[in-house]
């Protein structure tokens, strides 16, 4: 089982609409959970970080963590065509001292005009 | 804030030679680096975990010998690729971890622009 797991996509949703991307996890120790958005060719970005269960509000942006069913999801409202990219799912693992990001595959959203 | 510079963003350079990428935080110091390397069109993988002061810890796979990482201080890493052949042709990105976190955080981690590798 993947440690991280996301839809590859593509997602489309119509310009105005709500974008739902869902994430995964596999390691209930992890605590920090993060959405970055991946523009082709360019480097990760950070949209946001959630620690505790619920709901957490950025702008267009909610990001949604329930523990119980390690479960994280990034909600963004009245989406636009320059939110096209791809999204970026990571969980932190700390296992034996070392700590480290996992990341998902990504999910691709097309926010069509 | 939190910034992390690449250099460079791209290099071009023959089978067999070396390339140095650095990896630099801006305005924050990072104890922990991490360097991933990125394929077209698929996720990032993570290479190693760098701590300052101490040796890379490398991820399962990862030739230690060929992709050398020395973090000597609190803002730099660099990632050196010996011996470059063209299948290590790939997007090379770093991060650093803040801690503690701005804004509330308790752990980010923020990502440099990326480095582009080709080997002819």
């Amino acid at each position: 089982q993947k440690e991280v797991e996301q839809n590859s996509g593509p997602l489309s949703v119509p310009e105005g609409a709500i974008a739902s991307l869902n994430c995964t996890y596999s390691d209930r120790g992890s605590q920090s959970f993060f959405w970055y958005r991946q523009y082709s060719g360019k480097s990760p970005e950070l949209i946001m970080f959630i620690y505790s269960n619920g709901d957490k509000e950025d702008g267009r942006f909610t990001a949604q963590l329930n523990k119980a069913s390690q479960y994280v999801s990034l909600l963004i409202r009245d989406s636009q065509p320059s939110d096209s990219a791809t999204y970026l799912c990571a969980v932190n693992i700390a296992t034996s001292g070392t700590y480290k990001y996992i990341f998902g595959t990504g999910t691709r959203l097309k926010v069509l005009a | 804030g939190a910034v992390v510079s690449q250099h460079p963003s791209w290099v071009i350079c023959k089978s067999g030679t070396s390339v140095k990428i650095e990896c630099r935080s801006l305005d924050f110091q990072a104890t922990t680096m991490f360097w991933y390397r990125q394929f077209p069109k698929q996720s990032l993988m993570l290479m190693a975990t760098s701590n300052e002061g101490s040796k890379a810890t490398y991820e399962q796979g990862v030739e230690k010998d060929k992709f050398l990482i020395n973090h000597a201080s609190l803002t730099l890493s660099t990632l050196t690729v010996t011996s470059a052949h063209p299948e290590d042709s790939s997007f090379y990105i770093c991060s650093a971890r803040e801690w503690p976190g701005l804004a509330g955080s308790t752990d980010t981690q923020y990502f440099g622009p990326g480095t582009r590798l080709t080997v002819l």
